[in-house]
């Protein structure tokens, strides 16, 4: 079975510095899918970047990248020039090819606070 | 425009008491899933359909019992409601194994 650690329970960090939020997962699988999500106190599950196994290039979109190390089994996400509005919930979630186990397998949270 | 759409947003009832929870999506995804995040935020797949055909169904009291009409929609009846059922239910849809995509979540309160 997959499992998702998120070791950072809590994070602050001022409006429009870096901040990097870290997850390690562990599989036996070769490939795989790998997300951040975000869920703000509206409490709606918001995507915010997908990142597939077999691809070596680090997914972005927009201020948000990825540093995918995948013998290390780690997938750390980036906010750059952070907004008031990343202040949310982050997880960080694993989902396999497998017919029949497309499943998220979620980790903790890390919850963030954009300080203005 | 709503993609994923659940109804009630919130759901107050009794213990004992039997409720539904509807889903629908129009995003023409051919699977979709029933997600449970309890008061710590921990979220947890509870069942996913493709094409009306339950795949996955982890280890959820039968109490819980997921139907799916058709592809659009996945709606959750839950018989003899717990205090532990408390909780804010997902519902999720993807095509094979894209993306989910989210619903607003389902806050249950139970009494």
């Amino acid at each position: 079975a997959q499992t998702v650690t998120q070791s950072q329970p809590e994070m602050s960090v001022q409006e429009a510095e870096t901040v990097t939020l870290s997850c390690t997962y562990d599989t036996s699988e070769s490939n795989y899918y790998l997300f951040w999500y975000k869920q703000p106190p509206s409490r709606q599950m918001i995507l915010v970047i997908r990142q597939e196994a077999y691809k070596q290039q680090n997914a972005t979109e927009n201020r948000f990248s990825v540093n995918f190390q995948k013998a290390a089994k780690s997938f750390s996400l980036k906010i750059s020039d952070s907004q008031l509005g990343d202040t949310a919930m982050y997880f960080c979630a694993f989902m396999s090819t497998f017919f029949g186990n497309e499943k998220l397998t979620f980790g903790t949270g890390t919850r963030l606070t954009i300080i203005p | 425009d709503t993609a994923v759409s659940q109804t009630p947003k919130y759901l107050v009832t009794q213990m004992g008491n039997d409720k539904s929870i509807k889903c629908e999506q129009n995003l023409g995804h051919d699977t979709m899933y029933w997600y449970k995040q309890d008061s710590k935020k921990f979220l947890k797949i509870m069942f996913s359909y493709n094409n009306k055909e339950l795949i996955i169904n982890e280890t959820v009291p039968n109490r819980f019992s997921p139907k799916s009409p058709d592809k659009a929609h996945l709606n959750l009846h839950i018989n003899s409601l717990e205090l532990g059922d408390s909780a804010v239910y997902f519902c999720a849809s993807s095509h094979m194994d894209e993306t989910q995509y989210f619903g607003p979540g389902t806050r249950l309160l139970v009494l």
